[in-house]
């Protein structure tokens, strides 16, 4: 079946340090989102992507689409200690199932 | 968005009773459904919970297992049966709007354990 390949499966960075996670899927996508889950907490939409090459920025978090829709990443420039988590991404198919990466934990270094 | 709302927020159980979780929806929504999440791994779909119609379950869950109630646009539950310790994981209840961005909101969670 279809899947949604993502790497790291955790990452340590000191703090002021970047971060990058990067999911592949076997076919292409419709769409691909991200969502950040705090440690006890739920998953939180963080954005979504639909356009071939399409790269998009929310202060410190670039994210892009590649341009046959079938990978994407996460950057994250000058880590803060609020950025800890899991990060998943989920790839639509053309069914509009979601399939969901496996997640990269963000850990800070003390 | 939406404001999704869970009940219990957790629970500890025995082997072979039956807990209902309830999620609650604070605007009309298309899109409901059940995903489980073991501790530490990604997210796994249950079902999509449909208005009027039984539910759609994935491969690996059944409906005597998990069923499955929606009975208007903004409530649904789900029930897990004849607990056993494998059962124990967190339950999360997710909405989304079709035709939008279909992005999904999920609810607090449910964690379950049972011993």
């Amino acid at each position: 079946g279809q899947q949604v390949m993502q790497i790291p499966q955790y990452q340590h960075v000191q703090e002021g340090e970047d971060f990058t996670t990067y999911c592949n899927s076997s076919t292409t996508l419709s769409n691909i989102q991200w969502y950040k889950q705090r440690p006890g907490g739920h998953p939180v939409f963080l954005i979504q992507l639909v356009k071939s090459g399409e790269v998009k920025k929310q202060k410190r978090l670039t994210f892009q689409f590649g341009e046959a829709k079938k990978n994407s990443s996460l950057h994250i420039t000058a880590t803060q200690t609020t950025d800890v988590g899991t990060y998943f991404c989920a790839g639509m198919d053309s069914n509009y199932q979601l399939i969901w990466g496996a997640g990269t934990k963000l850990i800070i270094k003390p | 968005s939406a404001v999704i709302s869970q009940k219990p927020s957790r629970d500890i159980c025995q082997r072979g009773t039956s807990l209902t979780i309830q999620c609650q929806v604070d605007s009309q929504v298309t899109m409901m459904f059940w995903y489980r999440q073991q501790p530490g791994q990604s997210l796994t779909l249950i079902a999509t919970a449909n208005q009027g119609s039984e539910a759609t379950y994935e491969s690996g869950f059944v409906i005597d297992k998990f069923p499955i109630s929606r009975p208007n646009l903004t409530f649904s539950t789900l029930t897990v049966s004849n607990m056993s310790p494998e059962d124990s994981s967190i339950y999360l209840c997710s909405v989304s709007w079709r035709g939008g961005e279909e992005t999904q909101y999920f609810g607090p969670g449910t964690r379950l354990l049972v011993l």
